[in-house]
């Protein structure tokens, strides 16, 4: 069965400091993993994936994933946040056999940047 | 206009009351998804049509009923709700339902409240 777990419903975090937002999975197979990020009032937005090749995935808006498949974990992380960073960030895999209505998401991770 | 709208943004409806909502995508995408989200709960995935025929159900009361009259264009019929069904539904386009790698465009939501 496939399954995604994010551990941490709120994450805090001071301006400029780094950031990592903890995501671990399970899936059969070579997972499909992605992260979203929904803004207040707004949709989810794709930040990055990873598909195959490099481990550290690099996304938008200075974002960065590394895929861990001993620990079937995908983090995303920030050198540097931002306040503007504030959002609820959802991790999401699927097995590469599957489709993607076989998307799992998680619970979602709030995460507020503190000037 | 580009990207993935939904209408209306924000619907009060009383438990006897049938509305819709609408979803309308600009990407040339060929698939479509409708998702429920509730808080501290992962998104659950209700329906998804795939070149306008649906392929997926994934066990959704009849008191939630799609229509897909063509790719770019997707409805939720609501009737009859329970207080419960109170959540943020989300659409969402893809390019191809089963052989891409599942990134996801989604809509800011319809706000539903049913009192």
């Amino acid at each position: 069965a496939q399954s995604v777990a994010q551990p941490e419903d709120q994450v805090n975090v001071a301006e400029g400091n780094p950031l990592t937002v903890k995501c671990t999975y399970s899936v059969s197979g070579n997972p499909y993993l992605f992260w979203y990020v929904q803004y207040p009032n707004r949709g989810l937005q794709f930040l990055l994936k990873y598909i195959t090749g490099d481990n550290l995935v690099k996304g938008s808006y200075g974002f960065e994933a590394e895929f861990n498949k001993s620990q079937t974990s995908f983090h995303l992380k920030k050198p540097s946040a931002l306040v503007s960073d504030s959002a609820l960030y959802f991790c999401a895999v699927r097995g590469a056999q599957t489709g993607a209505n076989n998307l799992f998401f998680g619970t979602g991770t709030r995460l507020t940047v503190i000037p | 206009e580009t990207g993935v709208t939904q209408t209306p943004r924000h619907l009060v409806m009383g438990m006897t009351n049938k509305k819709s909502l609408k979803c309308e995508q600009h990407l040339g995408h060929n698939a479509m998804y409708w998702y429920k989200q509730s808080a501290k709960k992962p998104l659950e995935l209700m329906f998804v049509y795939s070149l306008e025929e649906r392929v997926e159900n994934n066990s959704v009361p009849s008191r939630f009923s799609p229509e897909c009259p063509n790719s770019s264009h997707l409805f939720l019929h609501l009737h009859t709700l329970q207080p419960e069904d109170s959540a943020l539904y989300l659409c969402a386009s893809s390019q191809d339902h089963g052989g891409n790698t599942g990134e996801l465009f989604f809509g800011e939501g319809s706000r539903l409240t049913v009192l």
